[in-house]
Parts: C-alpha cells; structure tokens; sequence
C-alpha cells in the first residue's frame, strides 16, 4: 500500500526559505521509472506541478520556479524533500507531494499542506 | 510550456446525465500523455484516467477519456451524486502541466 504524508510549517515569512518533506512508504525509490513529485494549489485555484525526483536522482524543475526550488531524496528515511527560497505571499497553497508511475502520472498523492506566507 | 486550456470551467448537470470536458494542448502530445483527475473540495486529486484512455484501477466504467494529438475529453456517463467535483486535465508529454479545471456541479 503506497502512503505519502507532507509535512513542514503552516506559516512562513516573506524572503523565508521554505523547506518541506515528503515522507512516503510502500514503494522504493530506487525502481526503475518510480518518482516523487511536488504540486501546490492555490485557495481556490488551480493545480501547479513544481518539482519532480526520478530513481536515478534525475530532477526537473517547472521553468517558472526552477531558480528558487531544489529537490533531494533521502533514501534511507524514504523522504524527499523541496526548498523554495525568497517565499512571497503568492506562494500561499496547499503543497502535495505524489508518487509517479512512468505510464501513469502521479497515480497516489498525499493529503497535502497548506503553507501560508504572511508576516 | 505545454500550455493546457479545459472548457467549460463549470458544468451543472443532473444526476444521471452524461457530460463531456474537454481539453486542449498548445501542443501535440506523443503517445497521448494525458490524465484526468477528480478532484473533492479539501481533498488531494485522485488518477481516473491516464495514457488518454486507460481507466486507472478502482475507477468506475462511467469515466472514460478519448483523444489524440491536442485535444483530449472526459465523458462521464450517467453522472452520480459522488462525481460533483473538479475535474483536471493533466499533460506528462514535456514535463507536467495541468489545465485550469473544471467545476461539476448539480443542477
């Protein structure tokens, strides 16, 4: 049974940076064409794909976010883990974090956390 | 960017009708990346159909998706109370980009 759980702070400072774990269980991510994506939302808006994390610690990064965001994976713990640097109140969302399946997109996701960025 | 543009971006419907979302790319997708998820208000999405067509498991038979190329739709055939939700397309041809959703509500 493939489980992930988000975890990290509820509040965050403007210019903070944002650190945020995905801690997961039922699957490996060292199998082949298995990955570990971020994805937020909004209030009321739509779904944004940030990060993703491949088994072979390959990482892609959205185009408009790449210079703010890193992915790593702690093998060990079974986590990866996202930073965003420079936060602003538009980053205010609910973040998710779900497993990829070469075929199948992110086919399990996590109950998600909602960050806000307020001073 | 594979940019990912739903329509409508709300639908009201009775229960037992069949209702259709569509969704285009700004381009062709290779080997129909495309995935649909449902999406209940507080909730995480959940995987309905994937590869365009094939319905993920557990999924019941009234969902299923079709298309190629740029557009994509959903069909829901005989809508039951449990599928008001939002509905979002979903590209992994380049990266991942997910069109704006939309809104199922009751009539």
């Amino acid at each position: 049974q493939i489980t992930l759980k988000e975890s990290g702070p509820t509040l965050v400072k403007p210019t903070q940076t944002l650190t945020l774990t995905c801690t997961f269980s039922g699957f490996s991510l060292s199998t082949p064409g298995v990955g570990v994506g971020w994805i937020r939302q909004p209030p009321g808006k739509a779904l944004e794909w940030l990060a993703l994390l491949y088994w072979n610690d390959d990482k892609r990064y959205s185009p408009s976010l790449k210079s703010r965001l890193t992915i790593t994976k702690d093998t060990s713990k079974n986590q990866v883990v996202l930073t965003m640097t420079n936060v602003d109140p538009v980053d205010t969302a609910t973040y998710y974090c779900a497993h990829r399946q070469e075929l199948r997109a992110f086919d399990y996701w996590g109950q998600g956390t909602l960050v806000t960025v307020s001073s | 960017d594979i940019q990912m543009t739903q329509s409508p971006s709300t639908l009201s419907a009775f229960v037992g009708d069949t209702v259709t979302i569509t969704c285009r790319a700004s381009q062709s997708s290779s080997s129909n990346w495309l995935a649909w998820y449902q999406q209940k208000p507080g909730k995480a999405p959940k995987l309905l159909i994937y590869k365009g067509s094939s319905l993920e498991s557990g999924v019941p038979s009234r969902f299923s998706g079709s298309g190629s190329g740029t557009e994509f739709t959903l069909t829901i055939s005989s809508l039951q109370p449990d599928d008001f939700a939002t509905y979002y397309c979903q590209q992994y041809n380049s990266y991942w980009t997910f069109g704006q959703g939309t809104k199922v509500e009751i009539k």
